[in-house]
């Protein structure tokens, strides 16, 4: 069974459209988070999500919104899509291993987006 | 400002070991993190290191030196499935991880 689950793997669409990215996670997980992965392959984060609190990145313009309908669930929304946006967006969850204290990040399959 | 710095590219012969080197510059430090992506992939978690030292995880092992704001990523016996880009990630005080552009690690036969 997928653990981080994305959906569309790709999407093309034009400047200007609204598109929504869906992420789900079946290890119950309370954190959840969105990636952005350039084409000069950093990973920037854009948002970190609990049932409790939504930490966004202040370098993300308001364009973008993360919407939780659940705890297994965070999606994105993009709105006025720009050629600046794309890049390839990971989903990922993450748990405290309470024996390590080791939060690791399991991370989606990503969704490459490519603006026209 | 937060910094990691890791080589571009590195490239390692089938059978040989190699070193991918990791420094880092953060506001406060809470656990440096290694993953490995493949092209066109997912990154997936190798390895954590929070004290000084070394962790060894079969062919990978991971050090640490936080007087330094140094680690690396020693990779053993390379196979040819080896090849994948090498992301290092330090935790910082706000528990935000800040993630290098990572190595892109190419073996030869």
């Amino acid at each position: 069974d997928t653990a981080v689950s994305q959906t569309p793997k790709y999407l093309v669409t034009q400047m200007g459209n609204d598109k929504s990215i869906k992420c789900e996670q079946n290890l119950g997980h309370d954190t959840m988070y969105w990636y952005k992965q350039d084409s000069k392959k950093f990973l920037k984060i854009m948002f970190s999500y609990n049932n409790k609190e939504l930490i966004i990145n202040e370098t993300v313009p308001n364009r973008f919104s993360p919407k939780s309908p659940d705890k297994a669930h965070l999606n994105l929304h993009i709105n006025s899509l720009e050629l600046g946006d794309s890049a390839v967006y990971f989903c990922a969850s993450s748990q405290v291993d309470s024996g390590r204290g080791v939060e690791t990040q399991y991370f989606g399959p990503g969704t490459r987006l490519l603006v026209l | 400002g937060q910094n990691i710095d890791q080589p571009t590219e590195m490239t390692a012969t089938e059978g040989a070991i190699v070193q991918i080197n990791c420094t880092y510059q953060t506001s406060g430090f809470n656990g440096l993190f290694w993953y490995q992506q493949h092209a066109g992939e997912a990154p997936t978690f190798l390895s954590y290191n929070v004290l000084d030292g070394l962790e060894e995880k079969g062919r990978f092992s991971s050090f640490l030196s936080r007087s330094k704001g140094y680690s690396y990523l020693l990779l053993k016996e390379l196979q040819m499935k080896d090849s994948a880009s090498y992301l290092c990630a330090v935790r910082d005080s706000n528990y935000q991880l800040i993630w290098g552009a990572g190595t892109k690690l190419i073996i030869k036969p």
